[in-house]
């Protein structure tokens, strides 16, 4: 069955420094792989993707995410977090067999907050 | 603002009661999705059309659940007689699938609805 994890409920850092929010997948073919962010009383805003190509992507907002095929994983990271920074991520997956069905699979989500 | 726009925000009503949400995706997305969303749990997906063609449905989406695209643009959900079970944000996504392959889904800011 395909389904993602995201281990950790809360992610604490200090602002300027990194932060990585982890992410793994298991699906049966090869994924697409997604992060959102969501903000109180808001919308999933999306942060970036993967296809194919490079397996590090960048996204908004200075993110960037590398996908690990053999680990299954696709971490979400910043060199620099930011208070603004503080929200509700949500890695999800969509596998690409199932090219008529589009729906996303989401974890449960990670709050990151980021002390000034 | 051209981004995915739903209505009402906020919905209370009384057990046994039907109730309708509306979705207006991007305009130029002829895909459309929704999604539920319980506190503590990333988005579950429901249904998804392309155009107006209702192409995949969840289990989740019992009987009771309705819904409709009728010109391919604006969508509603509609839930009769609602249970408590039923509370939860519901989330609409829209995306456009074109040769290139655009995958990622825009969401609107939700539905909460509360059933008392």
């Amino acid at each position: 069955a395909q389904s993602v994890a995201q281990p950790e409920d809360q992610v604490n850092v200090a602002e300027g420094n990194p932060l990585t929010v982890k992410c793994t997948y298991s699906v049966s073919g090869n994924p697409y792989l997604f992060w959102y962010v969501q903000y109180p009383n808001r919308g999933l805003q999306f942060l970036l993707k993967y296809i194919t190509g490079d397996n590090l992507v960048k996204g908004s907002y200075g993110f960037e995410a590398e996908f690990n095929k053999s680990q299954t994983s696709f971490h979400l990271k910043k060199p620099s977090a930011l208070v603004s920074d503080s929200a509700l991520y949500f890695c999800a997956v969509r596998d690409i067999r199932n090219q008529a069905g589009t729906a996303l699979i989401f974890g449960k989500g990670t709050t990151l907050s980021v002390s000034s | 603002d051209t981004g995915v726009s739903q209505d009402p925000r906020h919905k209370i009503t009384k057990r046994g009661q039907n109730v309708t949400f509306r979705c207006d995706p991007i305009s130029e997305h002829n895909r459309l999705y929704w999604y539920r969303q319980t506190l503590g749990q990333g988005p579950e997906f429901l249904t998804y059309f392309q155009n107006e063609a209702q192409l995949e449905k969840s289990r989740l989406l019992s009987d009771r659940f309705s819904a409709e695209r009728p010109k391919g643009s604006f969508s509603t959900l509609e839930i009769q007689r609602t249970e408590q079970g039923d509370s939860a944000m519901y989330l609409c996504a829209s995306s456009l699938a074109s040769l290139t392959g655009n995958y990622e889904q825009y969401f609107g800011p939700g539905t909460r609805l509360t059933v008392t």
